[in-house]
Parts: C-alpha cells; sequence; structure tokens
C-alpha cells in the first residue's frame, strides 16, 4: 500500500516547456515536501508546503488539502531541471515521512 | 545549514564481509534515518533512531542493524553483505517533523 503516488513516472519535455508533476496522498498530513535529486546526488529540499502555494524561481508548488494533493510546476524547463522528483509527506502522528517512488525528468536541449 | 555526512560516496565489498556505513550530523537533531533507494521502489525506510540507543524497525530491517551510541552519528551496519543489498543507501536527519536534511548517498555494490 503505497501512502504516496507521484504521476507520471517518467517525463521528457523540450527545454522551455512548461511541466507539472503531481501527487496524491491518502493520510492526514501536517506538510508536504518537495525533493530534487541529481544523478548521483544526494536529495536537496525544494519546498515544504502545508497550504496553498509557493513559488522559488521557475519552480512553483501547489497544495490542496481537502482533495489530498499537491502538484510541481517547472516553467521555462531546462537542461539542468533533469533529475528525480520526490514528493513526501510528514503524517500527524509519528516522525517518519512517506515518500513517493519519484518522478524522473529529462529535459533535452 | 545542517549538514549530514555520509563517510563514502561509493563502496564495493564482497558477498559475507561486514559493512559500516556512517552518518554523522552536526545539528542537534533527535531524529535519524537510514533508507535505501532502488529503482522503481523509492525510499524505503531500513531503520531509524529518535535518541540515543534508541532505535526502531523500518519497513525492510532484515539483514542490517544499526547503532547510535552518539547523538550526532547513527550507523548501518550490515552483518554479512549480500548481492541484494546492492543499492544507494540515504541517510537523513530531521529536528521532530521539520524536515529532514538528506546525507549525498553511499552507493553501495556487493560483489
Amino acid at each position: 500500500k503505497n501512502e504516496v503516488e507521484q504521476s507520471p513516472q517518467n517525463l521528457t519535455a523540450q527545454e522551455g516547456e512548461f511541466i507539472t508533476i503531481n501527487c496524491s496522498y491518502s493520510v492526514g498530513i501536517s506538510a508536504l515536501h518537495w525533493l530534487q535529486q541529481h544523478p548521483g546526488g544526494g536529495i536537496v529540499s525544494l519546498f515544504m508546503l502545508s497550504s496553498g502555494k509557493k513559488k522559488h524561481g521557475r519552480l512553483i508548488a501547489t497544495i490542496n488539502i481537502q482533495e489530498k494533493h499537491s502538484s510541481l510546476h517547472i516553467t521555462a524547463s531546462h537542461p539542468r531541471d533533469s533529475a528525480v522528483y520526490i514528493c513526501a509527506v510528514s503524517p500527524h502522528t509519528g516522525n517518519q515521512f512517506y515518500f513517493g517512488t519519484g518522478t524522473s525528468l529529462t529535459v533535452i536541449p | 545549514d545542517v549538514k549530514v555526512t555520509q563517510s563514502s560516496r561509493y563502496l564495493v565489498k564482497r558477498t559475507g564481509e561486514k559493512v559500516f556505513l556512517e552518518c554523522v550530523q552536526d545539528m542537534d537533531h533527535e531524529n535519524m534515518f537510514w533508507y535505501r533507494q532502488d529503482p522503481g521502489l523509492g525510499l524505503r525506510l531500513i531503520y531509524f533512531s529518535y535518541d540515543v540507543k534508541m532505535k526502531e524497525k523500518g519497513d525492510i530491517p532484515e539483514g542490517y542493524s544499526v547503532s547510535r551510541e552518539k547523538k550526532e552519528r547513527f550507523s548501518l551496519i550490515l552483518e554479512s553483505a549480500s548481492t541484494n543489498q546492492t543499492s544507494m543507501y540515504l541517510c537523513a536527519s530531521s529536528l521532530q517533523r521539520y524536515g529532514y536534511t538528506f546525507g549525498s548517498g553511499t552507493r553501495l555494490t556487493v560483489v
């Protein structure tokens, strides 16, 4: 049973395209996180959000708590955005996170 | 910035060897975690610790043990490495539930 589902699993885009990655979850949460992992690299946190929308540069993250759904958008995508994007949730109880399986994004020049 | 340091980026070990993966964090984080990451399976929790000398099993603890003698250090031990333990291992730490900080990972190959 997967508490966090991401789609799509893999995504290839042309440079400049607008990209959307989706995340749905089934548990009550205190926060949702979007993480980025470059090939061979560690994981960095992009956003932590519990309501509404956050923006950082070309990245935008939204969350709808009622629908238990979040999206990560990348505007004007660039090859350096190529990475695995992981959605994670911190449930109301316990200290561990639940992770989605990740979306592998490749942006072609 | 909190830093989580894993001792090795790449490691190659033989079947049957005892393997130690070390993780050190430089803030006063209570919680530390060991995950393995495999294609198509995502991150799976092996063990976590919420205090010194405390440990809890995660989803896939079989074949692993852990040690937390000091707050800043959390070690993952493979008692007798096997080829199905070839994977990327990620350590993370957190202060309560305010977000994880991940190490850069150790890619372990067991031959």
